[in-house]
């Protein structure tokens, strides 16, 4: 079976630059989360979706970054304008909920550098 | 107080020997709780959930104390390959965020 599918891998780009960070979880899992990690600050939660509604936003750094869920199978998260400080590994994780007790599955991640 | 916290470690272990640690947590309601590994550079990967009865996984185990709020993972007859960096995980309901521990870094040397 599919785990969850991130894109890009790696994305270097200059500061000012528009980001786009595309997720597609796994299929029939109705909760989605993003998450970055940098060395400093370890993971942490950026935005939720639960049925494709945000449900908490509350870690999403600034209005530089936003995130979408068209549908169930299709997530984004953007940033724009990038900074340096946006660099860091963001990962796109999806849950089935209560079946598994809330456990959820990562995908590879995306390695962000911003110039 | 963190929400989870976690010795980080590392704790080098000589390959074939038994290491153990745990983790703490607040919040006393707590629903479920889980062991998540990762490797350098790459993503959490659940390693077992854990129940109130305790739970094994071939060499790994993993038990609950709900009284004293912390959870533990013993690792026997370790094994190069589980060198990693464990993750403590909350659920403090029964949906929704999760809370990560910042985790503990295990060494296993030949």
């Amino acid at each position: 079976d599919a785990g969850v599918i991130q894109s890009p891998r790696h994305e270097v780009t200059e500061m000012g630059q528009e980001v786009t960070l595309r997720c597609k979880p796994i299929s029939g899992h109705n909760s989605l989360f993003w998450y970055r990690q940098t060395m400093m600050r370890g993971l942490e939660l950026l935005i939720y979706f639960n049925n494709n509604v945000p449900i908490d936003d509350s870690g999403m750094p600034e209005d530089r970054f936003s995130a979408k869920m068209p549908n169930a199978s299709f997530s984004t998260l953007k940033i724009q304008p990038s900074e340096p400080r946006d660099s860091a590994v963001y990962f796109c994780a999806s849950s089935d909920g209560q079946m598994s007790k809330g456990a959820q599955h990562f995908g590879d991640g995306t390695r962000l550098s911003i110039l | 107080r963190k929400e989870v916290e976690q010795d980080p470690g590392p704790f080098n272990v000589p390959e074939g020997a038994t290491v153990a640690f745990n983790c703490t947590y607040s919040n006393s309601a707590s629903q479920s709780f889980f062991w998540y590994r990762q490797d350098c550079r790459k993503e959490p990967k659940l390693l077992m959930s854990v129940y109130s009865s305790g739970n094994e996984d071939g060499r790994f185990t993993a038990q609950l104390n709900r009284a004293s709020q912390y959870i533990s993972l013993l690792i026997r007859d370790s094994k190069l390959s589980d060198s990693a960096t464990y993750l403590c995980v909350v659920n403090p309901n029964s949906w929704g965020k999760l809370q990560f521990g910042a985790g503990t870094q295990v060494v296993v040397t030949p």
